[in-house]
């Protein structure tokens, strides 16, 4: 299967810095990338979408400005964490979209990355 | 709004039991349902999925089946594996978007 790759793992960085999450899909090209985010025991909740090329949509109460979303090629899209604070600490995942043949529509998860603000 | 539920866990099973997930969706149109499974260390993978009422999805043992009449799509396996311990994630679309349950984790033992 397609594999989708972000980097870092797991970052901690001090409360007000700025931390840069990238989402590669290895071996398939994404026009559609998304982003979400989960916190502990809980659902996996769908922060924007970001579409190669053009500016990101964000889901109702994401502040785009506090998450800068970067599509710029069919197999990188990257997520900065503006001036992080304690409450930014989340497991962030990525996740692309392939559309194949035979109406395939199916989404490959990156295995996230965990940031903790101290 | 859309939603999922999906029963909470962990569930712990021993090797060769009989395995049942509940999910339920609430969704004001005609949802593609799926099964995503997330093995230690790993992203999410897609296990099955079903795109319309009665349908079945079925992948490595694992089936669900689009019930519309109880707005369910419950997993089973008929006999689980040590190798199957990981969280299962059932989720609905509508589009494009996925919308998550909250995960149960479900743990085989030897």
């Amino acid at each position: 299967g397609a594999v989708v790759s972000q980097h870092p793992s797991w970052v901690i960085c001090k409360s007000g810095t700025s931390v840069k999450i990238e989402c590669r899909s290895l071996d398939f090209q994404a026009t559609t990338m998304f982003w979400y985010r989960q916190f502990p025991k809980q659902s996996l909740m769908l922060m924007a979408t970001s579409n190669e090329g053009s500016k990101a949509t964000y889901e109702q109460g994401v502040e785009k400005d506090k998450f800068l979303i970067n599509h710029a090629s069919l197999t990188l899209s990257t997520l900065t964490v503006t001036s992080a604070h304690p409450e930014d600490s989340s497991f962030y995942i990525c996740s692309a979209r392939v559309l194949g043949r035979d109406s395939r529509d199916e989404q490959f998860f990156g295995p996230g990355t965990r940031l903790t603000v101290l | 709004g859309d939603s999922v539920t999906q029963m909470e866990g962990p569930v712990t099973l021993s090797e060769e039991a009989f395995l049942t997930i509940n999910c339920t969706y609430t969704a004001t149109g005609y949802p593609s349902l799926f099964w995503y499974v997330q093995y230690p260390g790993e992203g999410l993978q897609l296990l099955l999925k079903a795109t319309k009422a009665d349908d079945k999805g079925s992948n490595k043992g694992f089936e669900a089946t689009y019930r519309k009449e109880t707005t369910s799509f419950h997993l089973e396996k008929g006999s689980v594996q040590v190798s199957d311990s990981a969280v299962y994630f059932c989720a609905l679309s509508l589009g494009t978007a996925l919308i998550f349950g909250k995960g149960t984790t479900l743990s085989v033992s030897s």
